[in-house]
């Protein structure tokens, strides 16, 4: 099972808005609304930032919202602030044997 | 407080093996579904194993198939992670994950880590 495409960097400047695509197959982010996005800082453990889609956990703020359209979900982080700086996986459930699958990651840089 | 923790990690040599444990509390581990994934270091996230709640459904990654074994027991609130026939590919840190309910493959809390180094 392939790993899902993500754009290796992206950035933006605080207050600015970013998105980060992840990009699958009707297998896997086409397939299902089971996407979700991590945030992992240097050193430290993977965060849940959003689930099943657009879903936030408690106690992530709103400024992080999730989308899909065909097999590309997206991850948009708006008003963008320096502690935002981080790593960003996608993940999706997948049809296959092996469960599911995540992205190679994107790193953030806030300028 | 949901909390996680790893252990077992260390440097082995290729063809060794290792067992991980990850010790779980705060929440009724018997109910959730769990999962190891690993990070190579440098380099992104990948799925390793899942266990059911009841242990009686598992899946592995081909990348660890045959090699590696996932159990758990209830009673402990315990998940383990026996790696036999170990490679220098199966270097990373190793995180246990929770399942979130009713949400496959989605991950809301995550171990520490726990750095396994096979290298001779």
């Amino acid at each position: 099972q392939s790993a899902l495409t993500q754009p290796a960097s992206v950035s933006g400047s605080p207050g600015q808005s970013i998105t980060i695509s992840c990009t699958g197959t009707s297998s896997d982010v086409g397939g299902y609304n089971y996407v979700s996005w991590y945030q992992q800082h240097p050193g430290k453990a993977p965060k849940l930032m959003i689930y099943e889609v657009s879903n936030r956990p408690s106690g992530v703020p709103d400024r992080f919202s999730g989308s899909k359209s065909g097999n590309t979900a997206s991850l948009t982080i708006s008003g963008l602030q320096a502690e935002d700086e981080a790593d960003y996986y996608c993940s999706s459930y997948t049809s296959s044997s092996t469960l599911g699958v995540f992205g190679g990651g994107t790193k953030l840089t806030v300028l | 407080e949901v909390q996680l923790v790893e252990s077992g990690g260390g440097l082995v040599q290729p063809g060794g093996s290792l067992r991980l444990s990850c010790a779980a509390s705060g929440f009724t581990f018997s109910s959730y579904e769990m999962n190891w994934v690993r990070q190579a270091p440098g380099k992104g996230l990948e799925w390793v194993s899942y266990i059911s709640s009841s242990g009686s459904t598992i899946y592995y990654a081909d990348s660890v198939k045959g090699r590696f074994t996932i159990s758990r027991d209830n009673a402990k609130n315990s998940l383990y992670l026996q790696m036999n026939s170990l490679r220098a590919e199966d270097t990373a840190v190793y995180y246990c994950a929770k399942e979130l309910e009713l949400r496959p493959f989605s991950f809301d809390y995550w171990g520490q880590g726990t750095l396994v180094t096979v290298s001779s």
